[in-house]
């Protein structure tokens, strides 16, 4: 199946600091990336959507502003949480789809292995 | 925002035993998927089923999907050890997927 690379995979910061997560897909086109937050035996929460070259859409409730993302090619998205705070401690996971063959439309999605924040 | 409610929320299983896991949504669909995820890990795609469909199976895994009462369930037979981990429903809708609260199956040796 096509990879998702996220990167880096774990990530500990002092709090203030921002913090950048990169997600690419290495194999194919992604023209839509997105965005999920994953709490310790929670489920997935989707932040926000990103479409290659346009600004992203975010859910109810995330700010924009403290999670910034951007997915300025076709092949790379990137999440940068701003002036991180403990509370922004979490697992956060991109996933990908493109328009090659399968992976049209509402078809699945291939994630990354998820980046795990720990803000201190 | 989550829709999907699943049930068992636990499941702890003897190796070769089947296991089944339930999910619920509340708004129309495009599709049904099932993924899983290993502990600390990203998720794995293991079947998606489309709202037309009813059944699906795809090697030990078996889907089923009732849209009038807008529920699905995964069916995982002769299970193995190497099945533990956590398992999502996601339902697919105006272009986003949305995630099951997941049931974690442990299949004990």
């Amino acid at each position: 199946g096509a990879v998702v690379s996220q990167h880096p995979s774990r990530v500990i910061c002092k709090s203030g600091t921002s913090v950048k997560i990169e997600c690419r897909s290495l194999d194919f086109q992604a023209t839509t990336m997105f965005w999920y937050r994953q709490f310790p035996k929670q489920s997935l929460m989707l932040m926000a959507t990103s479409n290659e070259g346009s600004k992203a859409t975010y859910e109810q409730g995330v700010e924009k502003d403290k999670f910034l993302i951007n997915h300025a090619s076709l092949t790379l998205s990137t999440l940068t949480v701003t002036s991180a705070h403990p509370e922004d401690s979490s697992f956060y996971i991109c996933s990908a789809r493109g328009f090659t063959s399968g992976l049209s439309g509402t078809g699945e999605l291939f994630f990354g292995e998820g980046s795990r924040l720990t803000v201190l | 925002s989550q829709q999907g409610e699943e049930d068992p929320q636990a499941l702890s299983i003897q190796e070769g035993e089947n296991a089944t896991m339930n999910c619920s949504y509340k708004t129309s669909i495009n599709n049904l998927q099932w993924y899983r995820q290993n502990s600390g890990r990203g998720l794995v795609h293991l079947i998606l089923i489309r709202s037309n469909e009813r059944e699906k199976h795809s090697g030990r895994l078996r889907v089923t999907l009732d849209t009038s009462k807008k529920s699905s369930s995964l069916l995982i037979t002769a299970s193995r050890a190497a099945d533990t981990a956590s398992y999502f429903c996601a339902t697919a809708n105006t272009g986003k997927l949305i995630f099951g609260q997941g049931t974690t199956l442990q299949v004990k040796p």
